[in-house]
């Protein structure tokens, strides 16, 4: 496996379900991300993990729960979701390095949960 | 304001054109610039990185203009298969703000 791989691909759930959401990178990198993407909205940023630890939360419902047990792992913990809560969810990852005195810190994507709430 | 702000789309254009997509941004201490691609249903990919001289990468040439707080991305040639969404990035103290994007339909 390379890049960020990302399971389930698709999850159907109802909101009295509980679900987890499972992110990996194998490009060794030490942040790692989860975005929302709602039909025709951008990006959201959900959660930041520098170093397995969560540095930004941005004012996401308890409802949607994080955890990083390790730099290569990034879990998304699901309940009591709402139906508005469906969506695309991307997990992403990046490492800032300094090369010819550039910062080099893009981030790269797994291809996302696609979560439909009934 | 937006931390991010792009052209709105879509953009029409005809196979073989030159397009042209503009971003602002709007902290001045912003450290890094991308542009990346999103096709229907997919995750973003990234096109190119920006940086302070402009770069170029076949078709594609990216350029970055800290003082007007402003980048572009201008593709040449436009193939059928450029027809995507692309997404303006900014990083600014470790936190990537994303633009809205801008849709590109190349027709035949």
């Amino acid at each position: 496996e390379t890049g960020v791989t990302q399971t389930p691909r698709h999850l159907v759930m109802g909101m009295t379900n509980k679900k987890s959401l499972k992110c990996e990178q194998h490009l060794g990198h030490n942040a790692m991300y989860w975005y929302k993407q709602s039909a025709k909205k951008p990006l959201e940023l959900m959660f930041v993990y520098s170093l397995e630890e969560r540095v930004e939360n941005n004012s996401v419902p308890s409802r949607f729960s994080p955890e990083c047990p390790n730099s290569s792992h990034l879990f998304l913990h699901l309940h009591t979701l709402q139906p508005e809560d469906s969506a695309l969810y991307l997990c992403a990852s990046s490492q800032e390095v300094v090369a010819g005195g550039v910062v080099r810190d893009e981030q790269f994507f797994g291809p996302g949960t696609r979560l439909t709430v009934l | 304001r937006k931390e991010v702000e792009q052209d709105p789309g879509p953009f029409n254009v005809p196979e073989g054109a030159t397009v042209a997509f503009n971003c602002t941004y709007s902290n001045s201490a912003s450290q890094s610039f991308f542009w990346y691609r999103q096709d229907c249903r997919k995750e973003p990919k990234l096109l190119m990185s920006v940086y302070s001289s402009g770069n170029e990468d076949g078709r594609f040439t990216a350029q970055l203009n800290r003082a007007s707080q402003y980048i572009s991305l201008l593709i040449r040639d436009s193939k059928l298969s450029d027809s995507a969404t692309y997404l303006c990035v900014v990083n600014s103290f470790n936190k990537f703000y994303f633009g809205s994007g801008t849709k590109l339909n190349v027709k035949p």
